[in-house]
């Protein structure tokens, strides 16, 4: 299996500009995970979706975030309009259920820079 | 809101060293992992721990999970410098839905 697929791997836009963050799970999972990781505040869990259904936003920084998972195996985390603040490393990881023990495994991220 | 802790945030060591690495947090957790995360990768899970006082091991690594499941800790014996890494624990909450990611070790062995 490939793994989580995330696109682009680095990313840099100018303040204001939208940015789209894409994520292919690995098949046959049914949990997704969007994270954004900083040095000041490590990894942080922004949405999760079960069943392409989003089950908890409560982590999404503000309206300008938004997530979608139009079928089981693509999902998008939008910014709009990014700001410097935004810039971080995003990633998606996927489970095969929502098990308290279930493994995550993660993609290799997305380095966002805001100008 | 961080709800686990982990010490030394920091540590930088000669190989075949001894280490251990803290999880920590005054809530209880219905689970907990370590994951260890190298430079420009994702995490990877290396072990999750159930039940209060579970000791797991994975060759030179053993994990415990605290009687009370608020705390962990990470021990590594003779240190190597494949062990580099970042050590992330991270707790499930009691719905099993999401987990939450300490704060982060930063482990480096110096050959």
């Amino acid at each position: 299996d490939a793994g989580v697929i995330q696109s682009p791997r680095h990313e840099v836009t100018e303040m204001g500009q939208e940015v789209t963050l894409r994520c292919k799970p690995i098949s046959g999972h049914n949990s997704l995970f969007w994270y954004r990781q900083t040095m000041m505040r490590g990894l942080e869990l922004l949405i999760y979706f079960n069943n392409n259904v989003p089950i908890d936003d409560s982590g999404m920084p503000e309206d300008r975030f938004s997530a979608k998972m139009p079928n089981a195996s693509f999902s998008t985390l939008k910014i709009q309009p990014s700001e410097p603040r935004d810039s971080a490393v995003y990633f998606c990881a996927s489970s095969g259920s929502s098990g308290r023990t279930d493994t995550q495994y993660f993609g290799p991220g997305t380095r966002l820079t805001v100008l | 809101t961080q709800l686990l802790e982990q010490s030394p945030q920091f540590l930088s060591i000669q190989e075949g060293e001894n280490l251990t690495v803290y999880c920590n947090s005054s809530s209880v957790f219905s689970s907990l992992q370590w994951y260890r995360q190298e430079p420009g990768e994702g995490p990877v899970l290396l072990v999750t721990v159930v039940t209060g006082g579970e000791v797991k091991k994975l060759k030179r690594l053993t994990f415990q999970f605290g009687d009370a499941r608020k705390d962990s800790s990470l021990h590594i014996t003779a240190a190597q410098p494949g062990d580099t890494g970042l050590y992330l624990c991270a707790g499930a909450s009691h719905t099993g839905n999401q987990f939450y990611f300490g704060t982060g070790t930063s482990l480096t062995v110096i050959p």
